[in-house]
């Protein structure tokens, strides 16, 4: 069964701790991306990465970090430098092969700091 | 960078009732389109897209969209809406190759439908 796994579906940390997200795709998809859902704010850009070993900062990077080690993954870590981070982090993928793509998101992780 | 402007937050409409969602982009440069929906507890899912060709692009449920470049407009529109259409829907758009791709979304409109 294709498609984005985000695990786990709630999370809950403490003030100051850093957390990682899971985003796991078996899609074969070259692309990947993190967004942050806020009510009423939309999704906004966190982090994307077009291959292995490269990721780039989105528009809200500020707090966060990420990696590329594998195709299919790309896991989110929120540090404790992140001012606000209860959200709605929603990891998406797509095949990377010109504009025309239509990306695929996961169920989401909702976070909340404590 | 290009924005995206939604111009309804909240929408509420009983079932039959015809819809449309504004959704306006600020980029001046060939674009693509997209609206997606996030129904209650599921994941976020493409209705439809443009990217070239006729502006009136139909998708999944029977909701279409029609992109009108002088307007920079996409809006979304449906005939008869159904409680099942109750959800939030997103307006995005491409931003090139310049961002790897990545979507730049409208802030959201929650369609509520009332039996």
């Amino acid at each position: 069964d294709g498609g984005i796994t985000q695990s786990p579906k709630y999370l809950f940390r403490k003030e100051g701790q850093n957390v990682t997200l899971s985003c796991e795709q078996n899609l074969n998809h070259d692309a990947m991306y993190w967004y942050r859902q806020d009510p009423g704010q939309g999704l906004r850009l966190i982090y994307y990465s077009q291959i292995v070993n490269d990721f780039q900062k989105g528009d809200i990077a500020e707090g966060y970090s990420v990696s590329r080690e594998k195709k299919e993954s790309f896991p989110l870590t929120v540090t404790s430098a992140q001012k606000n981070p209860t959200a709605f982090y929603l990891c998406a993928s797509d095949p990377s092969r010109g504009s025309h793509n239509e990306q695929f998101f996961g169920p989401g992780t909702r976070l909340t700091v404590l | 960078a290009q924005s995206v402007s939604q111009h309804n937050h909240h929408v509420i409409l009983s079932e039959a009732a015809s819809l449309e969602l504004g959704c306006n982009y600020s980029y001046g440069g060939t674009v693509n389109l997209f609206w997606y929906v996030q129904y209650p507890g599921q994941h976020l899912q493409l209705l439809l897209k443009y990217f070239s060709g006729d502006p009136l692009v139909k998708g999944i449920k029977g909701f279409e969209a029609e992109f009108i470049k002088s307007k920079f407009s996409f809006n979304l529109r449906k005939p008869s809406v159904q409680w099942s259409d109750t959800a939030e829907y997103f307006c995005a758009v491409n931003e090139g190759r310049n961002s790897g791709y990545a979507l730049n979304f409208g802030k959201g409109t929650s369609l509520l439908v009332t039996p």
